[in-house]
């Protein structure tokens, strides 16, 4: 029973440019839910998907978006990287928007901006 | 924004003793959940406790939830060092997002 899954795990970009981060959630989920976690801090919440569409948002900004295709994987953009974009990004998947439910997470993609 | 904070932001003890944090929240939730991260990996999903409950335990884990005092505890009894990690709590509210402390760094020396 296969895990969620990220790729890459390391990523090396320079300021301006743009990202795409995937995920596949675990067999058995249909919602996905990104995170960014800097170092030496908690995870912050970026979105949600569910059915395909942004369900929830967190205080990021636009240049942060997302999709989530009909086998539930999912994808994370980022555009106009900044220094301060450097973190740890992480999936996590659950059922049915997740509601009192266990979050289950990816080993996530460590981003790096120059 | 953080909503837990947890409490020491570092602990550092023995192998068999027993490891205790804290977290504190600030507005009501629907439950409260603890999550392990060892360096550099994803999280790992530990207890959820819900509102309405008071302590709830699995195997060497016990964790207590006062929603008067909007805090909670978790204690690891009898800890091994492969129990050293990053611990966080976070709460759920009726948004459907976890909202993440800063973390205690767990330091269990053999």
């Amino acid at each position: 029973d296969a895990g969620v899954t990220q790729s890459p795990t390391h990523l090396i970009k320079t300021r301006g440019q743009q990202v795409t981060l995937r995920c596949s959630p675990k067999s058995g989920h249909d919602t996905v839910s990104w995170y960014q976690q800097a170092l030496g801090q908690g995870p912050q919440f970026i979105f949600q998907y569910y059915e395909e569409e942004e369900r929830q948002r967190g205080n990021f900004p636009d240049r942060f978006s997302g999709h989530q295709f009909p086998n539930y994987s999912s994808e994370l953009n980022v555009n106009a990287l900044l220094l301060g974009d450097s973190a740890l990004y992480l999936c996590a998947s659950s059922k049915d928007r997740g509601l009192s439910q266990p979050q289950h997470f990816g080993d996530g993609t460590r981003l790096s901006i120059l | 924004s953080q909503q837990g904070e947890e409490d020491p932001q570092a602990l550092s003890i023995q192998e068999g003793e027993n490891a205790t944090m804290n977290c504190s929240y600030k507005t009501s939730i629907n439950n409260l959940q603890w999550y392990r991260q060892n360096s550099g990996r994803g999280l790992v999903h530990l207890i959820l406790i819900r509102s309405n409950e008071r302590e709830k335990h699995s195997g060497r884990l016990r964790v207590t939830l006062d929603t008067s005092k909007k805090s909670s505890s978790l204690l690891i009894t009898a800890s091994r060092a492969a129990d050293t990690a990053s611990y966080f709590c976070a709460t759920e509210s009726s948004n459907y997002k976890l909202t993440f402390g800063k973390g205690t760094l767990l330091t269990v020396n053999p």
